[in-house]
């Protein structure tokens, strides 16, 4: 069964260092999105692609968040400087983006923490 | 905008008896509606979805939940819980493939 791919899958770093994820969707789909899931709340949405381009960061910390997937396949999440707040689950989801099939599917999540 | 509110932030319950997790949601267009069931240290994994159609929706794994336009709830139920149920379940709306707007999420916990 097709599933999506999440590196690494556990990181510590300290504030201020860079810190980047990797995320491999399903095979054939078209949209990505990046979810932040910080602990006892419901995952937010950070970024979600279409293809290779983002049509909807809003709530991306742009400062400090960048997010790329230059191919329209793999996408790669980075944070540089970290900041203490950032310490939580970073999910990846992909679907296939066309009408009459909404869902996304999950891979399972990276957990960062900072120190 | 839309958004999804979940009261119970935990629910205990004995094995083999029926449970419900609440979901509301507010939104001013249709939108479609999910429940994700998350395990310790692992992704979310949809349980079921409504997105049209008859409003009562089933999982494989005995979990059903009733669209209700006029009280705009979602309620997740099973009849007879397991201790494998124990988990993270997160009621979700979407508009589209748009992004999901999750709830704060129900802990069930399940005992013997």
């Amino acid at each position: 069964e097709a599933e999506v791919a999440q590196s690494p899958r556990y990181k510590i770093t300290e504030k201020s260092q860079a810190v980047a994820f990797w995320c491999d969707p399903i095979s054939g789909h078209a949209t990505l999105y990046w979810y932040r899931q910080i602990l006892g709340q419901g995952p937010e949405l950070l970024v979600q692609f279409q293809d290779e381009s983002v049509v909807d960061d809003s709530q991306l910390p742009k400062d400090r968040f960048s997010a790329e997937r230059l191919k329209g396949v793999d996408s790669t999440l980075k944070i540089q400087p970290a900041e203490l707040g950032d310490s939580a689950m970073y999910l990846c989801a992909s679907s296939l983006g066309r009408e009459l099939d909404y869902e996304q599917y999950f891979g399972p999540g990276t957990r960062l923490t900072v120190t | 905008a839309q958004s999804v509110t979940q009261l119970d932030s935990q629910v205990p319950v004995f094995e083999e008896a029926p449970v419900e997790l609440r979901c509301n949601y507010s939104s001013s267009v249709s939108v479609y509606l999910f429940w994700y069931v998350q395990y310790p240290n692992q992704g979310l994994q949809l349980l079921l979805k409504y997105l049209s159609g008859s409003t009562l929706v089933e999982s494989i794994n005995g979990f059903e939940a009733e669209f209700n336009k006029s009280q705009t709830s979602f309620h997740l139920r099973k009849p007879s819980v397991h201790i494998s149920d124990t988990a993270e379940y997160f009621c979700a709306v979407s508009i589209g493939f748009q992004k999901l707007v999750f709830g704060t999420g129900t802990r069930l916990l399940v005992s013997p």
